[in-house]
């Protein structure tokens, strides 16, 4: 059973950069066939998602969040890794982490998710 | 992108049917069969119930279903039971390589 976990701070100071790790857990993320991304919640309203990596460090972001966002893989570690730069109150957030499964385009396993509050 | 849409909420009662609708547009819903459904419940992470239009994955009872009519998806809950009530999110994939979610239906059972 493949399990996700998110980690880091749960309070980011505006301006500051948000950084999250996913680790992942019964199945290997250098597997082929699965892409690693990271979705958000706004408090109390709908999913967004964020972007995507494979194993190999190819990477897909959310075009309005493109220019501030980074995932990056640790294959040696079975670690995925979302940084947020330059952020506001707006993107207070639960932020999940997912299993694409490719061939489908769906998310299968999902990470308990984090609330990460931007307050100074 | 543009979220997909779904009814703010539904209701109905124990053992009736409900029926939750997604509109996008032919960039998405429409233009693939790439449509998954999930249900949330007050505090935890989403749970995939439908993908692929209308396919369960194990495990997921067989109350749930799915459809799809142009640029339109649709859930069905038959049976409604009191453990349905929660929060239930479209997805597609798009033609930008993106994913976009719906807005979210919130389903009270009566």
């Amino acid at each position: 059973q493949v399990q996700l976990q998110e980690s880091g701070p749960g309070l980011v100071k505006p301006s500051q950069t948000l950084s999250l790790t996913c680790t992942v857990s019964g199945g290997s993320i250098s597997s082929g066939g699965y892409y690693w991304s990271w979705i958000r919640q706004h408090p109390g309203k709908g999913l967004e998602w964020i972007g995507y990596i494979y194993y190999s460090g190819s990477t897909y972001y959310n075009p309005s969040l493109k220019s501030r966002v980074t995932i990056s893989v640790d294959t040696s570690k079975n670690q995925f890794s979302l940084k947020l730069s330059s952020v506001t109150a707006a993107d207070t957030a639960v932020y999940y982490c997912a299993r694409v499964v490719a061939a489908g385009k769906l998310f299968d396993y999902w990470g308990q998710g984090t609330l990460v509050t931007v307050s100074s | 992108q543009s979220a997909l849409t779904q009814p703010a909420s539904v209701s109905g009662s124990p053992g009736q049917s409900i029926t939750i609708s997604c509109t996008g547009t032919s960039s998405d819903v429409g233009g693939y069969n790439y449509v998954s459904w999930y249900q949330q419940h007050p505090g935890k992470a989403p749970k995939l119930i439908i993908y692929a239009v209308a396919n369960r994955p194990s495990g997921v009872s067989n109350r749930f279903s799915g459809s799809k009519s142009g640029n339109t998806a649709s859930l069905t809950i038959s049976g409604l039971q009191a453990e349905d009530e929660a929060d239930y999110y479209c997805s597609s994939y798009t033609s930008t390589y993106t994913w976009v979610f719906g807005g979210g239906t919130k389903l009270t059972v009566l």
